[in-house]
Protein backbone atom coordinates (compact mmCIF):
# COMPACT_ATOMS: atom_id res chain seq x y z
CA UNK A 1 0.00 0.00 0.00
CA UNK A 2 1.04 3.20 -0.94
CA UNK A 3 1.40 6.20 2.02
CA UNK A 4 1.76 10.15 2.10
CA UNK A 5 3.31 11.54 5.07
CA UNK A 6 3.08 15.87 5.41
CA UNK A 7 3.92 16.23 9.01
CA UNK A 8 3.24 20.03 8.97
CA UNK A 9 -0.26 21.22 9.23
CA UNK A 10 1.08 24.88 8.67
CA UNK A 11 3.96 26.94 8.03
CA UNK A 12 4.65 30.45 7.72
CA UNK A 13 7.08 32.67 5.69
CA UNK A 14 8.69 35.49 5.21
CA UNK A 15 7.64 37.48 1.94
CA UNK A 16 10.82 36.70 -0.62
CA UNK A 17 12.22 34.18 1.61
CA UNK A 18 12.23 30.36 0.89
CA UNK A 19 10.36 27.74 2.45
CA UNK A 20 10.73 24.12 2.49
CA UNK A 21 7.36 21.69 2.96
CA UNK A 22 8.08 18.29 3.91
CA UNK A 23 6.46 15.24 2.47
CA UNK A 24 7.70 11.42 2.78
CA UNK A 25 6.47 8.15 1.46
CA UNK A 26 6.01 4.70 1.62
CA UNK A 27 5.56 2.34 -1.23
CA UNK A 28 6.30 -1.22 -2.35
CA UNK A 29 6.40 -0.31 -6.07
CA UNK A 30 10.08 0.19 -7.42
CA UNK A 31 8.58 2.39 -10.55
CA UNK A 32 6.55 5.47 -8.69
CA UNK A 33 6.19 9.30 -9.42
CA UNK A 34 5.54 11.88 -6.94
CA UNK A 35 3.67 15.03 -7.31
CA UNK A 36 2.77 18.58 -5.71
CA UNK A 37 -0.10 20.56 -6.30
CA UNK A 38 -1.18 23.91 -4.95
CA UNK A 39 -4.73 24.63 -3.60
CA UNK A 40 -5.77 28.15 -3.25
CA UNK A 41 -9.35 29.22 -1.42
CA UNK A 42 -11.01 28.87 -4.68
CA UNK A 43 -10.53 24.91 -4.21
CA UNK A 44 -8.93 24.72 -8.04
CA UNK A 45 -5.95 22.07 -7.46
CA UNK A 46 -2.91 23.48 -9.40
CA UNK A 47 -0.08 20.91 -10.64
CA UNK A 48 3.31 22.17 -9.01
CA UNK A 49 5.76 19.97 -10.00
CA UNK A 50 6.85 15.92 -10.79
CA UNK A 51 9.31 14.00 -10.33
CA UNK A 52 9.96 10.13 -11.17
CA UNK A 53 11.35 7.40 -9.08
CA UNK A 54 14.02 6.87 -11.46
CA UNK A 55 14.97 10.61 -12.15
CA UNK A 56 18.14 11.03 -11.17
CA UNK A 57 17.83 14.86 -11.14
CA UNK A 58 16.10 16.99 -8.76
CA UNK A 59 12.46 18.42 -10.66
CA UNK A 60 12.35 22.26 -10.88
CA UNK A 61 9.94 24.44 -12.24
CA UNK A 62 10.51 28.18 -11.97
CA UNK A 63 10.60 29.06 -8.14
CA UNK A 64 9.85 25.37 -7.45
CA UNK A 65 11.72 22.62 -6.96
CA UNK A 66 11.52 19.16 -5.29
CA UNK A 67 14.29 17.79 -3.04
CA UNK A 68 14.16 14.19 -4.14
CA UNK A 69 15.94 11.50 -1.64
CA UNK A 70 15.35 8.24 -2.47
CA UNK A 71 16.78 5.97 -0.11
CA UNK A 72 14.97 8.38 3.26
CA UNK A 73 11.82 8.20 1.32
CA UNK A 74 11.52 11.93 0.76
CA UNK A 75 10.48 14.88 -1.57
CA UNK A 76 10.07 18.16 -0.03
CA UNK A 77 9.00 20.91 -2.22
CA UNK A 78 11.16 24.24 -1.80
CA UNK A 79 9.85 26.93 -2.98
CA UNK A 80 12.32 29.94 -3.26
CA UNK A 81 11.83 33.93 -3.08
CA UNK A 82 8.33 33.54 -1.32
CA UNK A 83 5.41 35.35 -2.72
CA UNK A 84 1.80 36.60 -1.10
CA UNK A 85 0.50 34.54 -3.60
CA UNK A 86 2.04 31.69 -2.39
CA UNK A 87 -0.81 31.16 0.19
CA UNK A 88 -1.95 28.07 -0.12
CA UNK A 89 -2.81 24.83 0.86
CA UNK A 90 0.11 22.31 -0.79
CA UNK A 91 -0.87 18.41 -1.21
CA UNK A 92 2.19 16.20 -1.83
CA UNK A 93 0.79 12.94 -3.93
CA UNK A 94 2.03 9.64 -5.08
CA UNK A 95 1.21 7.27 -8.13
CA UNK A 96 2.39 3.77 -8.29
CA UNK A 97 2.79 1.46 -11.37
CA UNK A 98 0.56 -1.60 -11.98
CA UNK A 99 -2.09 -1.87 -9.06
CA UNK A 100 -0.85 1.28 -6.94
CA UNK A 101 -1.89 3.49 -10.20
CA UNK A 102 -4.81 4.95 -8.02
CA UNK A 103 -3.30 8.57 -6.58
CA UNK A 104 -2.48 8.98 -2.86
CA UNK A 105 -2.28 12.12 -1.17
CA UNK A 106 -0.70 13.72 1.52
CA UNK A 107 -3.19 15.41 4.37
CA UNK A 108 -1.73 18.98 3.02
CA UNK A 109 0.46 21.87 4.48
CA UNK A 110 -1.37 25.04 4.95
CA UNK A 111 1.25 27.96 4.10
CA UNK A 112 0.74 31.42 4.78
CA UNK A 113 3.04 34.36 3.29
CA UNK A 114 3.59 37.21 5.12
CA UNK A 115 4.47 40.69 3.61
CA UNK B 1 -1.37 21.06 -21.12
CA UNK B 2 -4.55 18.78 -20.86
CA UNK B 3 -7.35 20.61 -19.27
CA UNK B 4 -10.30 18.94 -17.30
CA UNK B 5 -13.29 20.89 -16.72
CA UNK B 6 -16.06 19.95 -14.18
CA UNK B 7 -19.52 21.70 -14.30
CA UNK B 8 -21.01 22.99 -12.07
CA UNK B 9 -18.83 25.13 -10.35
CA UNK B 10 -21.56 25.50 -7.59
CA UNK B 11 -24.95 24.13 -6.88
CA UNK B 12 -27.58 24.79 -4.21
CA UNK B 13 -29.97 22.11 -3.92
CA UNK B 14 -33.05 21.18 -1.43
CA UNK B 15 -32.79 18.28 0.42
CA UNK B 16 -33.71 15.22 -1.58
CA UNK B 17 -33.11 16.18 -5.07
CA UNK B 18 -30.74 14.62 -7.11
CA UNK B 19 -27.39 16.49 -8.53
CA UNK B 20 -25.39 15.65 -11.28
CA UNK B 21 -21.90 17.13 -11.28
CA UNK B 22 -20.08 16.49 -14.82
CA UNK B 23 -15.98 15.96 -15.46
CA UNK B 24 -14.68 15.96 -18.95
CA UNK B 25 -11.27 15.43 -20.36
CA UNK B 26 -11.19 18.30 -23.31
CA UNK B 27 -7.83 17.54 -24.86
CA UNK B 28 -7.28 13.46 -23.90
CA UNK B 29 -8.95 10.00 -23.73
CA UNK B 30 -9.02 9.76 -20.03
CA UNK B 31 -9.70 5.58 -19.72
CA UNK B 32 -9.64 6.41 -15.64
CA UNK B 33 -11.36 9.52 -13.78
CA UNK B 34 -11.08 9.61 -10.38
CA UNK B 35 -13.63 11.20 -8.07
CA UNK B 36 -12.63 12.78 -4.54
CA UNK B 37 -14.63 14.50 -1.76
CA UNK B 38 -12.64 17.01 0.30
CA UNK B 39 -13.82 18.51 3.55
CA UNK B 40 -12.64 22.21 4.88
CA UNK B 41 -9.19 22.12 5.43
CA UNK B 42 -8.96 18.41 5.24
CA UNK B 43 -7.03 16.36 2.10
CA UNK B 44 -8.74 14.65 -0.69
CA UNK B 45 -10.47 11.89 0.19
CA UNK B 46 -10.66 9.20 -2.77
CA UNK B 47 -14.68 8.16 -3.63
CA UNK B 48 -14.03 6.33 -6.35
CA UNK B 49 -12.33 5.52 -9.46
CA UNK B 50 -14.44 5.83 -12.67
CA UNK B 51 -13.25 3.47 -15.73
CA UNK B 52 -14.37 3.63 -19.18
CA UNK B 53 -16.88 1.33 -20.24
CA UNK B 54 -17.52 -0.60 -16.53
CA UNK B 55 -18.76 -0.03 -13.34
CA UNK B 56 -16.88 2.50 -10.47
CA UNK B 57 -14.64 0.83 -8.63
CA UNK B 58 -15.91 2.68 -5.15
CA UNK B 59 -14.04 2.67 -2.05
CA UNK B 60 -14.81 1.70 1.40
CA UNK B 61 -17.63 3.40 2.90
CA UNK B 62 -18.49 4.64 -0.05
CA UNK B 63 -22.30 4.36 -1.18
CA UNK B 64 -22.48 3.61 -4.62
CA UNK B 65 -26.30 3.78 -4.79
CA UNK B 66 -26.05 7.30 -3.66
CA UNK B 67 -23.12 8.67 -5.55
CA UNK B 68 -23.99 6.95 -9.02
CA UNK B 69 -20.65 7.25 -11.25
CA UNK B 70 -21.37 6.67 -14.81
CA UNK B 71 -17.88 6.96 -17.57
CA UNK B 72 -19.68 6.51 -20.40
CA UNK B 73 -16.95 7.80 -22.65
CA UNK B 74 -12.96 8.32 -22.99
CA UNK B 75 -13.78 12.37 -22.57
CA UNK B 76 -17.16 12.29 -19.92
CA UNK B 77 -17.65 11.00 -16.01
CA UNK B 78 -20.74 12.04 -14.34
CA UNK B 79 -21.09 11.95 -10.14
CA UNK B 80 -24.81 11.60 -9.37
CA UNK B 81 -25.47 12.49 -5.86
CA UNK B 82 -28.84 11.23 -5.69
CA UNK B 83 -31.34 11.93 -2.70
CA UNK B 84 -28.66 14.73 -1.19
CA UNK B 85 -29.11 15.66 2.11
CA UNK B 86 -27.67 18.11 4.18
CA UNK B 87 -24.55 16.14 5.36
CA UNK B 88 -23.19 15.59 1.55
CA UNK B 89 -22.71 19.04 1.23
CA UNK B 90 -19.27 19.19 0.28
CA UNK B 91 -16.55 19.83 -2.33
CA UNK B 92 -15.89 17.56 -5.13
CA UNK B 93 -12.99 17.58 -7.44
CA UNK B 94 -12.59 14.85 -10.63
CA UNK B 95 -9.20 13.87 -11.86
CA UNK B 96 -8.15 12.22 -15.02
CA UNK B 97 -4.47 11.22 -16.07
CA UNK B 98 -3.20 11.39 -19.92
CA UNK B 99 -0.77 8.43 -19.04
CA UNK B 100 -1.29 5.03 -17.18
CA UNK B 101 0.83 3.56 -14.32
CA UNK B 102 2.94 6.01 -12.61
CA UNK B 103 4.18 8.91 -14.89
CA UNK B 104 1.35 11.29 -16.98
CA UNK B 105 0.29 14.57 -14.49
CA UNK B 106 -3.09 14.64 -12.98
CA UNK B 107 -5.10 17.06 -13.87
CA UNK B 108 -7.94 17.88 -12.03
CA UNK B 109 -11.50 19.67 -12.52
CA UNK B 110 -12.35 23.17 -11.26
CA UNK B 111 -14.24 21.47 -8.69
CA UNK B 112 -17.79 21.94 -7.49
CA UNK B 113 -19.15 22.86 -4.14
CA UNK B 114 -22.50 21.19 -3.58
CA UNK B 115 -24.92 22.91 -1.03
CA UNK B 116 -27.82 21.11 -0.13
CA UNK B 117 -30.58 22.97 2.11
Amino acid sequence: AQKITQTQPGMFVQEKEAVTLDCTYDTSDPSYGLFWYKQPSSGEMIFLIYQGSYDQQNATEGRYSLNFQKARKSANLVISASQLGDSAMYFCAMKGAGGSYIPTFGRGTSLIVHP
Amino acid sequence: GAVVSQHPSRVICKSGTSVKIECRSLDFQATTMFWYRQFPKQSLMLMATSNEGSKATYEQGVEKDKFLINHASLTLSTLTVTSAHPEDSSFYICSASNAGGNTGELFFGEGSRLTVL
